[in-house]
């Protein structure tokens, strides 16, 4: 059975770069049928996709965060990662990193989530 | 960019009603676009696929239809453990792009 963890701190300072890792278990992330993604849920609101990415490492970003984000691959460990730079109050959310399958672009596994306060 | 509404934003119904979502787009989107469930403090769930497929091991009283601008989810008979938000989400493939709809709220009355 896949799973996915989400892995990195729970506190992040305005202005600093938050920084997410996803461990992918019980399958390769090196699959061909798939994209791994990043998504995120503010308290109360609904989901906003942030970017995905294929392991070969070609990357896809929402443009509202394209300048902010950066996620990256890592075969080797079955990972994926997120930064997200300059961050504000309003990127405190839930995140959740997804497997997105490739033909109809749905995310079909999910991590747990991890919720990520932005304070000082 | 895409923008997906959703309607109506939440609803109320008693156990064993149909229940019926709307989700519309801002331009043709043919079936490029996917249901989820999400239960209070859970990650969502996928139930529907390329607006009327069915994911595997999803409930049949779980349905989708429509492409276009204009798609409808509907639960035949709402049952208890139903009690969820649910989100519409698009997708573009060139280049790939993923925007959700603002979610339906669903209650028992």
């Amino acid at each position: 059975q896949l799973q996915l963890q989400e892995s990195g701190p729970g506190l992040v300072k305005p202005s600093e770069t938050l920084s997410l890792t996803c461990t992918v278990s019980g399958g390769s992330i090196s699959s061909s049928s798939y994209y791994w993604g990043w998504i995120r849920q503010p308290p109360g609101k609904g989901l906003e996709w942030i970017g995905s990415i294929y392991y070969s490492g070609s990357t896809y970003y929402n443009p509202s965060l394209k300048s902010r984000v950066t996620i990256s691959v890592d075969t080797s460990k079955n990972q994926f990662s997120l930064k997200l730079s300059s961050v504000t109050a309003a990127d405190t959310a839930v995140y959740y990193c997804a497997r997105l399958r490739l033909e109809q672009l749905a995310f079909d596994y999910w991590g747990q989530g991890t919720l990520v306060t932005v304070s000082s | 960019d895409i923008q997906m509404t959703q309607s109506p934003s939440s609803l109320s119904a008693s156990v064993g009603d149909r229940v019926t979502i709307t989700c519309q787009a801002s331009q043709d989107i043919s079936n490029y676009l996917n249901w989820y469930q999400q239960k209070p403090g859970k990650a969502p769930k996928l139930l529907i696929y390329d607006a009327s497929n069915l994911e595997t091991g999803v409930p049949s009283r779980f349905s989708g239809s429509g492409s276009g601008t204009d798609f409808t989810f509907t639960i035949s008979s709402l049952q208890p453990e139903d009690i969820a938000t649910y989100y519409c989400q698009q997708y573009d493939n060139l280049p790939p792009g993923i925007t959700f709809g603002p979610g339906t709220k669903v209650d028992i009355k």
